[in-house]
């Protein structure tokens, strides 16, 4: 199985601040990784798929890169409703395996 | 508006079993693959089972092969999941949700499992 690794697990921002999630996978997973947003209570939402692609309607402020095994999201002017918990994924084979998340509280 | 709605959560005793429903609207059912994903309580995402559009190819994760078995009904737009064999570690809220672009781009809203005696 392919291991997905986050860092950090938990980090604290503030507003307008520049946030960086990193996620590094055990094999080269050819760009099938995704960035998902899950606030409280609520059902995970995808923000980035192939790895940069942005999803229709998520604000421009999030960014996803990398390839092979390395790959970032990055939030550009942390804004109050982006504290949430963040998780990556790979799709390149079954079992499509998650991050351990990433949880972005407010400093 | 693509819309996913679960059904059939509830408590089960340990070694008891259960079927999960997904009812599928908004879009063309019967050509995306769909999967399910499970959380529990305080963890992260752990994905389950992925059938695609035509039943062809079905994957289960480890922890719960042998015991569940993901099925669809592309006349009706429903996906299911029958849990046999449950366990307390099968206690989560189960996710549905549709594949796109190697992704998962739209998820319901879940439905809770809890597993004790």
């Amino acid at each position: 199985d392919i291991q997905m690794t986050q860092s950090p697990s938990s980090l604290s921002a503030s507003v307008r601040d520049r946030v960086t999630i990193t996620c590094r996978a055990s094999q080269n997973i050819n760009n099938r990784l995704s960035w998902y947003q899950q606030r409280p209570g609520k059902a995970p939402k995808r923000l980035i798929y192939y790895a940069s692609n942005l999803e229709s309607g998520v604000p421009s402020r999030f960014s996803g890169s990398g390839s092979g095994t390395y790959f970032t999201l990055t939030i550009n002017g942390l804004q109050p409703e982006d504290f949430a918990t963040y998780y990556c994924q790979q799709t390149f084979n079954s079992p499509q395996t998650f991050g351990q998340g990433t949880k972005v509280e407010i400093k | 508006e693509v819309q996913l709605v679960e059904s059939g959560g509830r408590l089960v005793q340990p070694g008891g079993s259960l079927r999960l429903s997904c009812a599928a609207s908004g879009f063309t059912f019967n050509i995306y693959s769909m999967n399910w994903v499970r959380q529990a309580p305080g963890r992260g995402l752990e994905w389950v089972s992925y059938i695609t559009s035509d039943t062809r190819t079905i994957y289960y994760a480890d922890s719960v092969k042998g015991r569940f078995t993901i099925s669809r009904d592309n006349a009706r737009n429903l996906v299911y999941l029958h849990m046999d064999s449950l366990r307390a570690e099968d206690t989560a809220v189960y996710y549905c949700t549709r594949s796109v672009e190697y992704s998962f781009d739209s998820w319901g809203q879940g439905t809770l499992v809890t597993v004790s005696s």
